[in-house]
């Protein structure tokens, strides 16, 4: 079983609408969950964290975290084209050891 | 500009002939990794560095070595690259602090033929 599981997609939004992306961890101890964007070509961009179950919001960016259930969430509410990328989800199970996602593709047609 | 920089950003090479990748950081981090990343597996850590003559492996180490003499450089070398390590790879580092990479390199995507 993979550390981190997310769905490779792509996931297909309409401009405007909320894009869901669901990423699963393994390890129960986790403490540190984290959001990259990676646009194609380009290195990775940290956009979100988030460590207490619950929600977190930063502009048009919600993640959610379950840790019970090992999982957590991104959401992007009224998408635009410029969120097209993929997605990489990354959690750390200790200081030194962070471990990611294969990434979800999302891809915003006009 | 603080930045992560990585040379070259494209490599292709044969089988066997040793390569190293450098990486040089301008913002007095600490910690310092190298990725790997390939299709479907995402990004992979090769080595960490959590200080100047401290380094360890990471999740795929194996054909790899790193070496970190001074704060500012964490440079990837290759003895003998086989084609299994072709892939796109990223340095990156994390403020003193923090919990999590947040500056990554450009990228160096190396070919092994």
């Amino acid at each position: 079983q993979k550390e981190v599981e997310q769905n490779s997609g792509p996931l297909s939004v309409p401009e405007g609408a909320i894009a869901s992306l669901n990423c699963t961890y393994s390890d129960r101890v986790s403490q540190s969950f984290f959001w990259y964007r990676q646009y194609s070509g380009k290195s990775p961009e940290l956009i979100m964290s988030i460590y207490s179950n619950g929600d977190k919001e930063d502009g048009r960016f919600t993640a959610q975290l379950n840790k019970a259930s090992q999982y957590v969430s991104l959401l992007i509410r009224d998408s635009q084209p410029s969120d097209s990328a993929t997605y990489l989800c990354a959690v750390r199970s200790n200081d030194y050891k962070l471990s990611f996602g294969a990434g979800t593709t999302v891809t915003v047609r006009a | 500009e603080a930045q992560v920089t990585q040379n070259p950003r494209y490599l292709i090479t044969v089988t066997g002939k040793k390569l190293t990748v450098t990486c040089s950081q301008n913002m007095n981090h600490e910690y310092m990794s190298w990725y790997r990343q390939d299709p479907g597996l995402g990004l992979r850590q090769i080595y960490y560095s959590m200080n100047v003559e401290v380094t360890d492996k990471g999740d795929v180490p194996e054909g790899y070595k790193v070496s970190r003499k001074e704060k500012r450089n964490f440079p990837l070398i290759l003895e003998s690259p086989s084609p299994n390590q072709t892939s796109l790879y990223f340095c990156a580092s994390r403020e003193t602090g923090s919990n999590t990479e947040a500056f990554f390199g450009q990228g160096t995507r190396l070919t092994v033929v």
